[in-house]
């Protein structure tokens, strides 16, 4: 079944810097592949998400680029604020045990930034 | 809409009581989830239904652990008995249709088990 790494576990960087986590998955036929934003006591939101038939997404200050030959994909934050901290949980659309498919999530990296 | 609704928001017991979780998804979602989150294991899946029915239950760690969802608008996580080890947030989500695509989460039950 699918497995979902991700690294960093924490992060701490200054406000207006640029972030970066990665992660890799091992299923090579998964084909969607979200980012999710956690901040304290609330649930994890899609903040982007991206496809395998495209190579790299981006929204505003966000970005998500993916390489399927090597199975890995990431985040990008440019001009980090202090509103961007928060858990960040990367994860991989498969199809464990055969069954009708569910996301598998990475461990989640802890974003601060520091004004 | 609101939201995905969860209650309880917190919850301490004693180990042995039993414990029930309730989740209210988004209206028109077809799927719901229930995840557990912890700091060692991060998300773990631990059922889905889809219309209702109990589609994956391969995550729900022990017969301890049950979930059901009498109709669209209501789903149910229990523990019986609880153990201290089951001190997690516990997150119901859904999501509109089959395949990949967005999750919906609430804010997630806090459960404390002494």
């Amino acid at each position: 079944g699918e497995n979902v790494e991700q690294h960093p576990s924490t992060l701490s960087v200054q406000e207006g810097d640029s972030a970066v986590i990665k992660c890799t998955y091992s299923d090579s036929a998964s084909n969607y592949f979200p980012w999710y934003k956690q901040e304290l006591g609330k649930g994890p939101q899609l903040i982007i998400d991206i496809r395998s038939n495209v190579g790299e997404k981006k929204d505003q200050r966000i970005a998500v680029t993916l390489n399927k030959t090597a199975k890995h994909f990431s985040l990008h934050i440019t001009e980090t604020q202090p509103e961007d901290s928060a858990v960040y949980f990367c994860a991989a659309w498969g199809r464990p045990r055969g069954s009708q498919g569910n996301l598998i999530f990475g461990k989640g990296t802890k974003l601060s930034v520091k004004p | 809409d609101a939201g995905v609704i969860q209650s309880p928001r917190h919850e301490v017991t004693e180990m042995g009581q039993e414990v029930t979780l309730r989740c209210k998804p988004i209206s028109g979602h077809d799927y719901l989830f229930w995840y557990r989150q912890t700091m060692m294991r991060g998300l773990e899946l631990l059922i889905y239904f889809n219309n209702n029915v109990p589609i994956d239950d391969s995550g729900m760690p022990e017969d301890r652990f049950s979930a059901k969802m009498p109709n669209a608008s209501f789903s149910t996580l229990k523990i019986q008995p609880s153990e201290p080890r089951d001190s997690a947030v516990y997150f119901c989500a859904s999501k509109q249709r089959g395949g990949a695509g967005e999750l919906f989460f609430g804010e997630g039950s806090r459960l404390t088990v002494l």
